[in-house]
């Protein structure tokens, strides 16, 4: 079983809609989560972090984490073209300093 | 600069040749990270420095993959013998502590071996 699991995508939504992107991940003693984008050519950037069940906002983008069903996941809010990319989920785990990353969601949002 | 620096940013090199790829972490930065990312994948951790030493180089796929930080700022990724299959961007990331969030990867060396 692949330790982050996320839907390759691709997904697509209309302008304005809400994105919604998923990931579980199998090591119970997770500590901490992220969601990094991807533009094609480009290295990963940091968006989101989030520790504790429950939701986090930042802006647009919220991240919502549910340790008992070990799932976490990214809305984002009124899409944007701008944010067509690659969102990787990435999960550190008890070694509390390696990131081990799903494959990513391709993400389209469609003027 | 502010970011992790790394160099070259591509770098096409022939099986059996050796290579050298350099990271330039942002300074204070006490731990760096490699990560290896092939196409439509995500990364892959391969090794992680506190300080000059490798506290952890569990992910370094054989013994042709080394990677050295010998005083605690800039890290070499050196890689003997190429494959094929070493084809990949290898990317550095930095962060001031163990533990303390997510890092910041720099813009990765494109790695071709033809």
């Amino acid at each position: 079983q692949k330790e982050v699991e996320q839907n390759s995508g691709p997904l697509s939504v209309p302008e304005g809609a809400i994105a919604s992107l998923n990931c579980t991940y199998s090591d119970r003693g997770s500590q901490s989560f992220f969601w990094y984008r991807q533009y094609s050519g480009k290295s990963p950037e940091l968006i989101m972090f989030i520790y504790s069940n429950g939701d986090k906002e930042d802006g647009r983008f919220t991240a919502q984490l549910n340790k008992a069903s070990q799932y976490v996941s990214l809305l984002i809010r009124d899409s944007q073209p701008s944010d067509s990319a690659t969102y990787l989920c990435a999960v550190k785990g008890s070694s509390n300093y390696k990131l081990t990353f799903g494959k990513g969601t391709l993400l389209t949002v469609n003027p | 600069g502010a970011g992790v620096s790394q160099t070259p940013s591509n770098k096409v090199t022939e099986k059996g040749k050796y290579v050298e790829l350099r990271c330039d972490p942002i300074s204070g930065h006490t731990a760096l990270y490699w990560y290896r990312q092939s196409l439509g994948q995500g990364p892959e951790f391969l090794i992680y420095f506190q300080g000059t030493g490798a506290a952890d180089d569990s992910g370094l796929p054989n013994d042709r993959f080394f990677a050295v930080r010998p005083e605690g700022s800039v890290s070499t990724l050196k890689i003997q013998r190429t494959e094929r299959g070493d084809s990949a961007v290898y990317l550095c990331a930095s962060s001031q502590l163990q533990g303390a969030g997510g890092y910041t990867f720099g813009s990765g060396t494109r790695l071709t071996v033809v």
